[in-house]
């Protein structure tokens, strides 16, 4: 089936610094991906959709220069945490469209950010 | 716009119990429906689909059949394991064409032996 894999699962990081999160389709091409943020005992809450080659499209409320979203191949995209600070602390979530395989949506397992 | 309706938690069941996890939503035209299931510290993964109505998704003995006339789409078990204890999420997305999903809020089930 498809696979997404999420890295890393989990990072601690100091104020001030920034956190790379990584996504791959393993088996398949991802023209879309969606990133998600889950705070503790909540819903997913949508961030922003990225297609390969194209600027992400970033949900209201969402701050872009904070959260940058590459998507440059079609097995990667980045979500990069900017000048992180302790409220970005939260659960992660990639997820990846693969229409082709009819497998729908398939999701990272997601990245516990810490910031200190 | 879209919306997912979740009955409200935590589910607390003895191993074997019925489970039932009910789930409405709102949407125009005729969305996807989804449940997903979340174990603790992971990611999601798709339990059962159904893209249209009166189309009954099936995994894992796990059960829901897409009723267009009452909206609603709702989780059925009908012997639940201890493996079952999770977060599960209803979600849905516009038609078949794999936009954006809306999920619900969740569900947190815990069976005990």
């Amino acid at each position: 089936g498809a696979v997404v894999s999420q890295h890393p699962s989990w990072v601690i990081c100091k104020s001030g610094t920034s956190v790379k999160i990584e996504c791959r389709s393993l088996d398949f091409q991802a023209t879309t991906m969606f990133w998600y943020r889950q705070f503790p005992k909540q819903s997913l809450m949508l961030m922003a959709t990225s297609n390969e080659g194209s600027k992400a499209t970033y949900e209201q409320g969402v701050e872009k220069d904070k959260f940058l979203i590459n998507h440059a191949s079609l097995t990667l995209s980045t979500l990069t945490v900017t000048s992180a600070h302790p409220e970005d602390s939260s659960f992660y979530i990639c997820s990846a469209r693969d229409t082709q395989g009819g497998y729908g949506y398939t999701f990272g397992s997601g990245t516990r950010l810490t910031v200190v | 716009g879209n919306s997912v309706t979740q009955m409200e938690g935590p589910v607390t069941l003895s191993e074997e119990a019925f489970l039932t996890i009910n789930c409405t939503y709102t949407a125009t035209g005729y969305p996807s429906l989804f449940w997903y299931v979340q174990y603790p510290g992971e990611g999601l993964q798709l339990l059962l689909k159904a893209t249209k109505a009166d189309d009954k998704g099936s995994n894992k003995g796990f059960e829901a059949t897409y009723r267009k006339e009452t909206t609603s789409f709702h989780l059925e078990k009908g012997s639940v394991q201890v493996s079952d204890s999770a977060v599960y999420f209803c979600a849905l997305t516009p038609g078949t064409s794999y936009g954006k999903l809306t999920f619900g809020q969740g569900t947190i089930l815990t069976v005990h032996p």
